[in-house]
C-alpha cells in the first residue's frame, strides 16, 4: 500500500513563530487531507488539497501532487495551535485514507 | 448539524467481554469508517463501508466486525475483548472523494 511520511515528528516554537510541515506519499493520490488534534484527541479536518494551495486564515497549505508530497504552512502560531497534524491521503486506486504518524507541535507562550 | 457522534465516550471491559461501539452521521454521507489511535501513534483504519449494505476491511480488522444497514449508523462489534484492543477509536464519515469528518472517540480500556 502507499507509504505517508510526515516531517518533522516534533516540534517546538515560541508564540508567533511561523513553521512548515512537510508530507511524503509514495504513490498517486487523489484525496490528500490535513488534520489537527487537539490536545483533547478531537480530529479536526483542515484541508482537502490533492493538489494546488489554500488558504484559511493563518494556515495554508500546498500540495504538489507530481512530486508527491504536501506542505501545511502555519504563520503567527498561537498556543492553540499545539497538537498533532497528521496528513493522510487516498491513493487513485484506493477507497480509503492511509495516515502518517503525526507531527507533534508544541508552541508555548 | 450534530455532525458524527458517537458512544460511549469511555469504557472498561474485562478480556473476554463483548461490547458494540455505536456511530452515527446526519450528513447523509455513504461512505463510513472505524479507525483505531494507539497511544502516540496514528489512525489505523479497521472497516468501512461505502454504503447501506456494504463493508469491508482495513488495515486491522481481527477481532472486530461491522454492519451497516442504514445510510446514518455504523456500530462496531468488539467480540471477546483483549488488551491488544485497548485504545481510542475514531468514527468517521465523508462523501465520495473529499473531507472525513470523526466523531469525538471511544476510549476504550480492556484489562
Amino acid at each position: 500500500g502507499i507509504q505517508v511520511e510526515q516531517s518533522p515528528p516534533d516540534l517546538i516554537l515560541q508564540e508567533g513563530a511561523n513553521s512548515t510541515l512537510r508530507c511524503n506519499f509514495s504513490d498517486s493520490v487523489n484525496n490528500l487531507q490535513w488534520f489537527h488534534q487537539n490536545p483533547w484527541g478531537q480530529l479536526i479536518n483542515l484541508f482537502y488539497i490533492p493538489s494546488g494551495t489554500k488558504q484559511n486564515g493563518r494556515l495554508s497549505a500546498t500540495t504538489v501532487a507530481t512530486e508527491r508530497y504536501s506542505l501545511l504552512y502555519i504563520s503567527s502560531s498561537q498556543t492553540t495551535d499545539s497538537g498533532v497534524y497528521f496528513c493522510a491521503v487516498e491513493e487513485t486506486s484506493g477507497s480509503r485514507l492511509t495516515f502518517g504518524e503525526g507531527t507533534q507541535l508544541t508552541v508555548n507562550p | 448539524n450534530a455532525g458524527v457522534t458517537q458512544t460511549p465516550k469511555f469504557r472498561i471491559l474485562k478480556i473476554g467481554q463483548s461490547m458494540t461501539l455505536q456511530c452515527a452521521q446526519d450528513m447523509n454521507h455513504n461512505y463510513m469508517y472505524w479507525y483505531r489511535q494507539d497511544p502516540g501513534m496514528g489512525l489505523k483504519l479497521i472497516y468501512y463501508s461505502v454504503g447501506a449494505g456494504i463493508t469491508d476491511k482495513g488495515e486491522v480488522p481481527n477481532g472486530y466486525n461491522v454492519s451497516r444497514s442504514t445510510t446514518e449508523d455504523f456500530p462496531l462489534r468488539l467480540e471477546l475483548a483483549a488488551p491488544s484492543q485497548t485504545s481510542v477509536y475514531f468514527c468517521a464519515s465523508g462523501g465520495y472523494v473529499g473531507r472525513e469528518y470523526f466523531g469525538p472517540g471511544t476510549r476504550l480500556t480492556v484489562t
